[in-house]
């Protein structure tokens, strides 16, 4: 089953301590994406990766980092995390729909719901 | 200016009733669009793709006006299931590649009552 899954779902965490939440995708997609959601703020886009190595800030980068060793993986790190970081957030992966050039559709991990306290 | 802004909502509709959605952008490069749906607590699914053309999938049909830059969702006879959250998505694409930098709108709430 085609799918991008996050690890762990749900988080309660301090300010301060480093923290890393993965997320793998099984589709063989070359490009990955980070975003948070935030009540009346929408989903906004934090990192993302064209290719392995290959990385770049999205629109709300500051405070995390990324790293693309692998095809699959794409995991998001919080250093140092801090309250304003308390978000809902997804990965998700993107390829392109047969037949339909130039359209791509993003599959979305399950979501990670984070509380820095 | 958002890049990507949608009726605020929310809709409340009964069953049957029929209901539009739309969405402006501001990026006239914006290359391709999509209409996504989230249900509460989950993640966004795509719904459909939007085309030049105008797009229509059972109950679902999706315009687009590029030249006022808007796109709409209508969705006839809505179900009790339709209730969601419906966002916009527009794709601009750069650099020669097949992907781009999509952007969200803050989604409209649908609710479809008995």
């Amino acid at each position: 089953e085609a799918q991008v899954t996050q690890n762990p779902r749900y988080l309660i965490t301090v300010t301060g301590k480093k923290l890393t939440v993965t997320c793998s995708q099984n589709m063989n997609h070359e490009y990955m994406s980070w975003y948070r959601q935030d009540p009346g703020l929408g989903l906004r886009q934090i990192y993302y990766s064209m290719n392995v190595e290959v990385t770049d800030k999205g629109d709300v980068p500051e405070g995390y980092k990324v790293s693309r060793k692998e095809k699959r993986n794409f995991p998001l790190i919080l250093e140092s995390p801090s309250p304003n970081q308390t978000s809902l957030y997804f990965c998700a992966s993107t390829g392109v729909t047969p037949g339909l050039a130039g359209h791509d559709e993003q599959f979305f991990g399950p979501g990670t719901r984070l509380t820095v306290l | 200016r958002k890049e990507v802004e949608q009726d605020p909502g929310p809709f409340n509709v009964p069953e049957g009733a029929t209901v539009a959605f739309n969405c402006t952008y501001s990026n006239s490069a914006s290359q391709s669009f999509f209409w996504y749906r989230q249900d509460c607590r989950k993640e966004p699914k795509l719904l459909m793709s939007v085309y030049s053309s105008g797009n229509e999938d059972g109950r679902f049909t999706a315009q687009l006006n590029r030249a006022s830059q808007y796109i709409s969702l209508l969705i006839r006879d809505s179900k009790l299931s339709d209730s969601a959250t419906y966002l916009c998505v527009v794709n601009i694409r750069a650099g020669g590649t097949s992907y781009g930098k999509l952007t969200f709108g803050q989604g409209t709430i649908l609710t479809v009552h008995p």
